[in-house]
């Protein structure tokens, strides 16, 4: 089965420090995801990559960046953390869909990061 | 976005069958109907997806009625290893990642012993 590693399991960072949150996929796929997870909120996703060296917007961008300089890695850049950057944050992966099923997700374990 | 509207929470005992119903009266033609679990301190997980009718698995099934506008994941015979909350996504086949996928808060099942 598809393994989706998140780096850290916990993180805490303190105001103004840039943080790095570091995903890594094995199965080869060319689609990564970074999501956001707050209680009330359901999953908000912050940036999508297609390709290597590709990223698309998600929803709540602002205060994020993303990089992808290998296909199995990508990373969830703070360049800046704030309070309101608390967070559970979940990578994900999936394949480039030719057929059904279409959009099937392989999650990481995520990473709570609280920024005070 | 095709929206979707699904119950808060629900709470079944042990050994029942669950039916969770999700509304999602906005679906078009290219859109995929599927379901993620997520149980606590992890990601969530693909279980199923359909498209019209039924589709069953070794988790669930999956029942679509004819117009698409609703449809109804069903777990046989839940135990408590089943509570987890489970989210009801309607997405395009035709496109992928941005924009095309929203999981919502999701429905939280409660498994009582």
């Amino acid at each position: 089965d598809v393994k989706v590693t998140q780096s850290s399991r916990y993180l805490v960072k303190r105001t103004g420090e840039k943080v790095f949150l570091e995903c890594v996929q094995d199965m080869d796929h060319e689609n990564m995801f970074w999501y956001r997870q707050d209680p009330g909120l359901g999953l908000r996703l912050i940036y999508f990559s297609y390709d290597v060296k590709m990223k698309e917007k998600g929803d709540i961008p602002e205060g994020y960046s993303v990089s992808r300089e290998k296909k199995e890695r990508f990373s969830l850049i703070l360049e800046s953390a704030s309070t309101n950057q608390t967070s559970m944050y979940l990578c994900a992966s999936k394949r480039k869909a030719l057929g059904p099923p279409y959009e099937k997700l392989f999650f990481g374990s995520g990473t709570q990061l609280s920024v005070l | 976005l095709a929206k979707t509207t699904q119950p808060i929470s629900m709470d079944s005992y042990e050994g029942q069958e669950v039916n969770i119903t999700c509304s999602h009266n906005n679906i078009a033609t290219n859109d995929y109907i599927t379901w993620y679990q997520q149980f606590p301190s992890q990601g969530p997980r693909f279980i199923i997806q359909g498209y019209k009718t039924k589709v069953t698995n070794e988790v669930a099934s999956l029942f679509i009625p004819a117009d698409r506008k609703s449809s109804t994941l069903s777990l046989p015979r839940v135990s408590l290893s089943d509570t987890a909350v489970y989210y009801c996504l309607v997405g395009d086949k035709r496109k992928t990642g941005a924009n095309n996928l929203f999981f919502g808060t999701g429905t939280r099942l409660t498994v009582i012993p």
